[in-house]
Parts: C-alpha cells; sequence; structure tokens
C-alpha cells in the first residue's frame, strides 16, 4: 500500500491568497483526520471525518478554514485568505475502526505564508 | 482523556536499550496507551498499544505497571534511525470520540 498521500509537500504563498491542502487516505480506510503542527502549539487536531461525513470540526481555528471530503479516497483543506500565522506543517492521516483506531499518518504539507 | 505526562528529552547508547517512561496517574479503567513517535521533518509513526498487559511487537515493548499510572516504551536495541519525539497518549477507544491528543513527548536522541 502506497500510504496516506498528501500534495502539495510544500507550499509558499502570500498573504492572502487561497491555499488548498490534498490527502488520499489508505484505500479501506474510514477515518479521515487533519492536524496542524507549529512550535509553538505542538500537533493539534483541526478534523475528522468518517465514511466521508465531518464529526468532529472544534478544532479548526477560524472561517477560513475549511474541509471537505467528496469521497472515500480524497480530501482537501482549504484556508481563504490565508494569513501567515497559518504556516504549520499539515498532516492527514486516516484509520479503521476495526483496525484498533491506529492512526496512520501521511508526510505532511509544509505551509508558508509570507 | 487522561493527561500523560514525560520527560522532555533522554539519551541512549546505539545498541542498548532505550526505556522511554511515560506517567499517566489519572487514566480510567476504559483508556489505552498509546505511542506514537515522530521522526524529524515526518508524520507520526504508531508503535504500541495496551491496556493492562504488557505488550510487544516487532518495534517495541510496553510496560504498564499494575495500577496502570505508569508505563514504559522499550526500544530493546536502539539504532540511529530511533532518534525521534516519541509520545504516550492516553486514548479511550470507542464511543464517538477518535482524538488522538498529542503531548509536547519526549525527544529521544540515539548516540553513536
Amino acid at each position: 500500500d502506497a500510504g496516506v498521500i498528501q500534495s502539495p509537500r510544500h507550499e509558499v504563498t502570500e498573504m492572502g491568497q487561497e491555499v488548498t491542502l490534498r490527502c488520499k487516505p489508505i484505500s479501506g480506510h474510514d477515518y479521515l483526520f487533519w492536524y496542524r503542527q507549529t512550535m509553538m502549539r505542538g500537533l493539534e487536531l483541526l478534523i475528522y471525518f468518517n465514511n466521508n461525513v465531518p464529526i468532529d470540526d472544534s478544532g479548526m481555528p477560524e472561517d477560513r478554514f475549511s474541509a471537505k471530503m467528496p469521497n472515500a479516497s480524497f480530501s482537501t483543506l482549504k484556508i481563504q485568505p490565508s494569513e501567515p500565522r497559518d504556516s504549520a506543517v499539515y498532516f492527514c492521516a486516516s484509520s479503521f475502526w476495526n483496525g484498533g483506531d491506529t492512526q496512520y499518518f501521511g508526510p505532511g504539507t509544509r505551509l508558508t505564508v509570507l | 482523556d487522561a493527561k500523560t505526562t514525560q520527560p522532555p528529552s533522554m539519551d541512549c547508547a546505539e545498541g542498548r536499550a532505550a526505556n522511554l517512561p511515560c506517567n499517566h496517574s489519572t487514566i480510567s479503567g476504559n483508556e489505552y496507551v498509546y505511542w506514537y513517535r515522530q521522526i524529524h521533518s515526518q508524520g507520526p509513526q504508531y508503535i504500541i498499544h495496551g491496556l493492562k498487559n504488557n505488550e510487544t511487537n516487532e518495534m517495541a515493548s510496553l510496560i504498564i505497571t499494575e495500577d496502570r499510572k505508569s508505563s514504559t516504551l522499550i526500544l530493546p536495541h536502539a539504532t540511529l534511525r530511533d532518534t525521534a519525539v516519541y509520545y504516550c497518549i492516553a486514548y479511550y477507544r470507542g464511543g464517538s470520540n477518535y482524538k488522538l491528543t498529542f503531548g509536547k513527548g519526549t525527544l529521544l536522541t540515539v548516540n553513536p
């Protein structure tokens, strides 16, 4: 299996621009998670989906952030408009309920907002 | 989920066993202890988990005290590639909560 795939791996953009991060979970997994990691706040959960339905988005920092999962093999995290404080590494992870809740993480997208 | 406490950093000599402690004195009876690690610039990687009994897999062993207030992750023969931040997480499986709460973890440095 290819594991969780994220794209792009690096993104540099200017303040005010729209940013879209993409994730392909492991085939057969029914949970998908989006995390953000910064030096100050560590690794924090933003939102997670079960069977393509958002279950908990309480970690989404503000309305500028939105996430979708149109099908079982694809999810996006969008930031619009982006701000310098959004600079972080964004990880996607997936799991399946019968797998002991083990989460498998992707390589992450390093976002820099200038 | 119960709060966990880990030392911020540890050193270990290559080839020796690395023993990483975790305190979870407020853990409830239905919370599991999970360990993940994060090698620099990579996504976190699952290592092992347990409830009451000691567990072993190809990566590590997990020793949980009888009162479940603390645990130790053991890497039997540490290599340089085991240098990473190790996270101990108390996690309730089941219900509708699938949140893993990552703390600051322990930075394990394996020295040659």
